[in-house]
C-alpha cells in the first residue's frame, strides 16, 4: 500500500536559518507529490508540486522540493526560514490513474517553530 | 477566483446527535473530496465525487456518514449518529479535471461531547 512518511513530529528552527523537511514515500511508480502548508484554524494551501521532469522544483514563499527517485524522497527546504513559515507541513502522494486519480495520501505531519 | 468554501466553520455536537457541513468548490472544478483530519495526523480521505457521482467512498464509514453531490456543484457531508471519535476537522478539497493539485477549504472543526 501507498504511504508517506514524515520522520520528524516537531522541528525548531531559528529565524534566518536554513530549513529542510523530510518526506518519504513507499510506492510502486512515480506518484505526484506535493507539499501542503496549514495554519493554526486554517486550510490546507499548495506550496509546491512535482509531476515530471526537473526534479527541483520552485514553490511559493520561498520554498523549493527535490525529487530524489532513489532515495524515495522529496524533501521541503527553505534557505532562510521567517517567523510567519511556523506552521504544519504535510507531504502527500497521489497514486497513479484510474478511479483514484488524484486522491492524496498525506503524512502525519511536521509542525515548524520559529524562534526570535 | 474564489477558494473553496465551507460551513460552518466550527460545531460542537453530543454523541448520538446528528451534523452536516456544507461544501462550495471552486467554480467549475468537476472533482470534489471530504477529508477528515484527526488532531495530530495528516487528512484522510472520505469520498471522492467527480461531477454528482461517487468515484470512491472505499474510506468512509458508511454506517453513520453519507454524503452528496446531487447538482454537481455544493456538496452535504452528513453524521449521524455521532460518536466521540468523529471529532475533528472535516477539509473540502476540489480539483480541476485533468490537473493534479487539489485546493482545500478552511475545514469545518467538530467537537463530540
Amino acid at each position: 500500500a501507498q504511504s508517506v512518511t514524515q520522520p520528524d513530529i516537531h522541528i525548531t528552527v531559528s529565524e534566518g536559518a536554513s530549513l529542510e523537511l523530510r518526506c518519504n514515500y513507499s510506492y510502486g511508480a512515480t506518484p505526484y507529490l506535493f507539499w501542503y502548508v496549514q495554519s493554526p484554524g486554517q486550510g490546507l494551501q499548495l506550496l509546491l508540486k512535482y509531476f515530471s521532469g526537473d526534479t527541483l522544483v520552485q514553490g511559493i514563499k520561498g520554498f523549493e522540493a527535490e525529487f530524489k527517485r532513489s532515495q524515495s524522497s522529496f524533501n521541503l527546504r527553505k534557505p532562510s526560514v521567517h517567523w510567519s513559515d511556523a506552521a504544519e507541513y504535510f507531504c502527500a502522494v497521489a497514486p497513479g490513474y484510474g478511479g483514484s486519480q488524484g486522491n492524496l495520501i498525506f503524512g502525519k505531519g511536521t509542525k515548524l517553530s520559529v524562534k526570535p | 477566483e474564489a477558494g473553496v468554501a465551507q460551513s460552518p466553520r466550527y460545531k460542537i455536537i453530543e454523541k448520538r446527535q446528528s451534523v452536516a457541513f456544507w461544501c462550495n468548490p471552486i467554480s467549475g472544478h468537476a472533482t470534489l473530496y471530504w477529508y477528515q483530519q484527526i488532531l495530530g495526523q495528516g487528512p484522510k480521505l472520505l469520498i471522492q465525487f467527480q461531477n454528482n457521482g461517487v468515484v470512491d467512498d472505499s474510506q468512509l464509514p458508511k454506517d453513520r456518514f453519507s454524503a452528496e453531490r446531487l447538482k454537481g456543484v455544493d456538496s452535504t457531508l452528513k453524521i449521524q449518529p455521532a460518536k466521540l471519535e468523529d471529532s475533528a476537522v472535516y477539509l473540502c478539497a476540489s480539483r480541476q479535471l485533468g490537473r493534479h493539485e487539489q485546493y482545500f477549504g478552511p475545514g469545518t472543526r467538530l467537537t463530540v461531547t
